[in-house]
């Protein structure tokens, strides 16, 4: 079935590590996102890549890293840099242009202790 | 950037109940999408509407844009409807376009058997 497979779904750390959470899509999607979503709060826009090998940063990028270099990967990386790391971080995907609906994975919940 | 307000924060409801949610948005958009996040946090999109009216099932959504609010319909509730309902609103001034959603804070619905 098409489809965004997030991995880890659970995801505990120590402060000072970082971690990279897969996102992998089977949909034939150009553009790829992360978001951040703290309790009682909307998405808030971490990355975005629109074609292989490129990416923009979003609202809230520091202390967050990724890469594009397959269209169907865009894995983020989680550095020590970010403040308050613990979240649930949703990724997305969509075609491009303004028509394109955003369709979303299951998400990665991530606690740093 | 548009500020997006969802209204009312909170439902609860009796099974087999109607319900009309309210997004409001401060300014044109050319993009708006309604989503609902279940209770294990994947957020379905429901509707693409930048303006008229849809529906799919028991569902129905309806954009005004030129007063800037969309309603989401919800009839005859079940118990599987309950979790967040986000409005996301944008405006593209290029060919790409979801990567300028902004996100509302969501109402909660729940539904008692």
């Amino acid at each position: 079935d098409g489809g965004i497979t997030q991995s880890p779904k659970y995801l505990f750390r120590k402060e000072g590590q970082n971690v990279t959470l897969s996102c992998e899509q089977n949909l034939n999607h150009d553009a790829m996102y992360w978001y951040r979503q703290d309790p009682g709060q909307g998405l808030r826009l971490i990355y975005y890549s629109q074609i292989v090998n490129d990416f923009q940063k979003g609202d809230i990028a520091e202390g967050y890293s990724v890469s594009r270099e397959k269209k169907e990967s865009f894995p983020l990386t989680v550095t020590s840099a970010q403040k308050n790391p613990t979240a649930f971080y949703l990724c997305a995907s969509s075609f491009r242009g303004r028509t394109g609906e955003l369709f979303f994975g299951e998400g990665s919940r991530l606690t740093v202790l | 950037g548009i500020q997006v307000e969802q209204s009312p924060p909170d439902l609860i409801l009796q099974e087999g109940a109607n319900s009309t949610l309210r997004c409001n948005f401060s300014d044109s958009v050319n993009n708006l999408q309604w989503f609902h996040q279940n209770p294990w946090g994947q957020l379905i999109n429901l509707f693409y509407i930048p303006s008229g009216t849809k529906q799919n099932g028991r569902l129905s959504a309806t954009t005004v844009a030129t007063e800037r609010y969309s309603l989401l319909y919800i009839s005859s509730s079940q118990t599987t409807d309950s979790g967040v309902y986000f409005c996301a609103v944008g405006k593209s001034i290029s060919n790409f376009g979801n990567e300028k959603l902004t996100f509302g804070t969501g109402t909660r619905l729940t539904i008692i058997p």
